[in-house]
């Protein structure tokens, strides 16, 4: 199953630099779009989300932008912080909403900030 | 914050046992949700959970498994006769619903790590 796919296994970024996490999906029926932050060990925490019907969400030091007809969305992150050093996973809501609106995930995107 | 909890943090069992899983969702939460993460792949779905009955679940969800909401408050996962490949980690999520702010957004638990011996 590759709806959700992160082809970027890895980033590297210097601290107070931007980071720019990328994710591709295959089905026009998503209408919802998470981001999520995971430690080792932890479970994934909610970051941020866009709505179908939107093409940018911001809040803080986090965006994330839509372009629908590309089927691709990004995360940046300004200033990146040494915090900020995690897997980032890329989510989308499939299923109608009175099914449960079930998340399928990306492989994740593990992000490296240097001091 | 209100956050989801599950227990135990890990659970080591043998082929063919029963396990139990036990989440406790956000209070007011009315949706729930299982995913599950074996060693090194995506996070997957399992099954969604609304108003005491299986709203969707996924071709991993076999008649091995089933869950439950006993009490107000609980939601459990049950693996009947586990096997090797069930050893993964396990999320438990919660979300608001519609009509609410930040309907979509589900809220996850620290995980239970399963191993099968």
């Amino acid at each position: 199953d590759q709806q959700v796919k992160q082809n970027s296994p890895s980033l590297s970024v210097q601290e107070g630099r931007i980071s720019i996490l990328n994710c591709d999906y295959t089905n026009s029926m998503f209408d919802y779009f998470l981001w999520y932050k995971k430690y080792p060990a932890e479970g994934p925490t909610f970051l941020i989300s866009i709505s179908s019907i939107k093409d940018k969400n911001e809040d803080g030091r986090f965006t994330v932008f839509l372009n629908k007809s590309a089927k691709h969305l990004s995360l940046h992150i300004v200033p990146s912080q040494p915090g900020d050093s995690a897997v980032y996973f890329c989510a989308a809501r499939g299923g109608f909403y009175n099914q449960g609106g079930k998340l399928i995930f990306g492989q994740g995107t593990e992000l490296s900030v240097k001091p | 914050e209100p956050e989801v909890t599950q227990t135990p943090s890990h659970q080591v069992t043998q082929m063919g046992q029963e396990v139990i899983l036990r989440c406790v969702p956000i209070s007011n939460h009315l949706y729930f949700y299982w995913y599950r993460q074996i060693l090194g792949q995506k996070v997957e779905f399992l099954v969604s959970f609304y108003n005491n009955e299986i709203s969707e679940k996924s071709e991993i969800f076999d008649d091995q498994f089933s869950v439950e909401r006993p009490d107000g408050s609980n939601f459990t996962l049950k693996i009947r006769s586990t096997k090797l490949e069930d050893s993964a980690m396990y999320f438990c999520a919660s979300n608001a619903g519609q009509g609410v702010l930040k309907a979509y957004e589900q809220y996850f638990g620290p995980g239970t790590r399963l191993t099968v011996t």
